[in-house]
């Protein structure tokens, strides 16, 4: 069936450091894949997106490129800020409204 | 556009007691969904919506879970009896369409005593 895997956590990282959380995925169709961010307190929210293979979803500084040939979709940041401390979800929605959630990156970024 | 709303924010029962709680999506969304978040887990589906017909409620533990969204709008969750094991945070979110992205709620947090 369909799945989403993420890269275990947590991570912890100085301020301005570089950031890589990666992603990969299983589908039997063709789906849009994304990245949801959950702050503490908060609901999940959407971060970026990708509808189809080759795209790259940016915002805020994050990007992450739909990758079909190695089914992922890696979150990247050039300098990270204490500001983007939360949680990660990578997603994939398919057809008929589903969605599949990976369990989430912790990210902690240090003064 | 206002945003998804749910609640309460927090409730703590004891096991073998009922509890309710209550999402409003956005306005025009058809779509609502009822996911289980765990500690240290991504959001799992409980059941599906389609304006006020069921879509998916395979993993919904219909033994003691159910769910309803009277006029196509808002939707109930509710569990009786607890379980210690529901102690987690519920989310509703809602789209306007299949591959949009999800809107979610803040969520309610349950602990189960």
């Amino acid at each position: 069936g369909d799945s989403v895997t993420q890269m275990e956590g947590p991570v912890t990282l100085s301020e301005e450091a570089f950031l890589t959380i990666n992603c990969t995925y299983t589908a039997t169709g063709y789906p849009s894949l994304f990245w949801y961010v959950q702050y503490p307190g908060e609901g999940l929210q959407l971060l970026l997106k990708a509808t189809k293979a080759d795209d790259k979803g940016s915002n805020k500084g994050f990007e992450a490129t739909y990758r079909k040939e190695t089914t992922s979709f890696h979150l990247e940041k050039g300098s990270v800020q204490v500001s983007d401390s939360a949680v990660y979800f990578c997603a994939q929605h398919t057809n008929a409204g589903k969605s599949t959630f990976g369990d989430g990156t912790t990210l902690t970024v240090k003064p | 556009e206002a945003g998804v709303a749910q609640s309460p924010r927090y409730k703590i029962i004891e096991k073998r007691q009922s509890v309710a709680f209550w999402c409003n999506p956005i306005s025009g969304h058809a779509t609502l969904y009822w996911y289980q978040q765990i500690l240290g887990q991504g959001p799992k589906l409980l059941i599906q919506f389609q304006n006020n017909g069921v879509v998916d409620d395979s993993q919904l533990p219909k033994d003691r879970f159910s769910a309803e969204r009277l006029k196509g709008v808002d939707s109930t969750l509710k569990i009786q009896p607890a379980k210690l094991e529901d102690s987690a945070v519920y989310l509703c979110a809602s789209r306007d369409r299949d591959y949009s992205p999800l809107h979610f709620g803040n969520g309610t947090r349950l602990t189960v005593t």
